[in-house]
């Protein structure tokens, strides 16, 4: 079935600097979605992406989505220490009742204050 | 709004044992849940589709007998390990998501340890 590589698995910032990370596929993508995981925490969906190329911010993080629709990034500027956490992407397969949610294997952010 | 809740948030069991974990939407109704499992400092798994009224859908390599889930209305789900070994410690997530929306919303999550 379709599945989401997600790079890289960590990522350790000075806060202040930026952070991306990248989730890749080897086939076409009908959506993607992005979900932050804070330590001891459960996921909390953050965004959705289906168009082609789409671009989307949410205050200091920048959602893409890529024109081939086969890889997508997520873009922190000036990195808080708020922004600790692993960030997944997932990829909802099926339709209605029958879909269901995959995850990425996700970037687990870690700040230097 | 959307607001989904487990209980118990950890438990400690007895190899051999079962544990059950309830699955809640408190300010919706859930016609399918999911049940995921997560080991420490690794990715969401997911195991099974909870259906309301109907039997769950087991992912690939996942012990239905072992792990059983029953969605007797649409508002709660539970999830039942049977016979607890201590690889069965884990961290176990429902989610649910509103009709015709795209989202998932998460419980707190279970964390279980099988001694």
């Amino acid at each position: 079935g379709q599945q989401v590589m997600q790079i890289p698995q960590y990522q350790h910032v000075q806060e202040g600097e930026d952070f991306t990370t990248y989730c890749n596929s080897s086939t076409t993508l009908s959506n993607i979605q992005w979900y932050k995981q804070r330590p001891g925490g459960h996921p909390v969906f953050l965004i959705q992406l289906v168009k082609s190329g789409e671009v989307k911010k949410q205050k200091r993080l920048t959602f893409q989505f890529g024109e081939a629709k086969k890889n997508s990034s997520l873009h922190i500027t000036a990195t808080q220490t708020t922004d600790v956490g692993t960030y997944f992407c997932a990829l909802k397969v099926g339709y209605s009742s029958a879909s269901k949610i995959i995850f990425g294997s996700g970037t687990r952010l870690s700040i230097r204050p | 709004g959307a607001v989904v809740s487990q209980h118990p948030s950890w438990v400690i069991c007895k190899s051999g044992t079962s544990v059950k974990i309830e699955c809640r939407s408190l300010d919706f109704q859930a016609t399918t849940m999911f049940w995921y499992r997560q080991f420490p400092k690794q990715s969401l798994m997911l195991m099974a589709t909870s259906n309301e009224g109907s039997k769950a859908t087991y992912e690939q390599g996942v012990e239905k007998d072992k792990f059983l889930i029953n969605h007797a209305s649409l508002t709660l789900s539970t999830l039942t390990v049977t016979s607890a070994h201590p690889e069965d410690s884990s961290f176990y997530i429902c989610s649910a998501s509103l009709t015709g929306a795209y989202e998932q919303y998460f419980g707190p999550g279970t964390r279980l340890t099988v001694t």
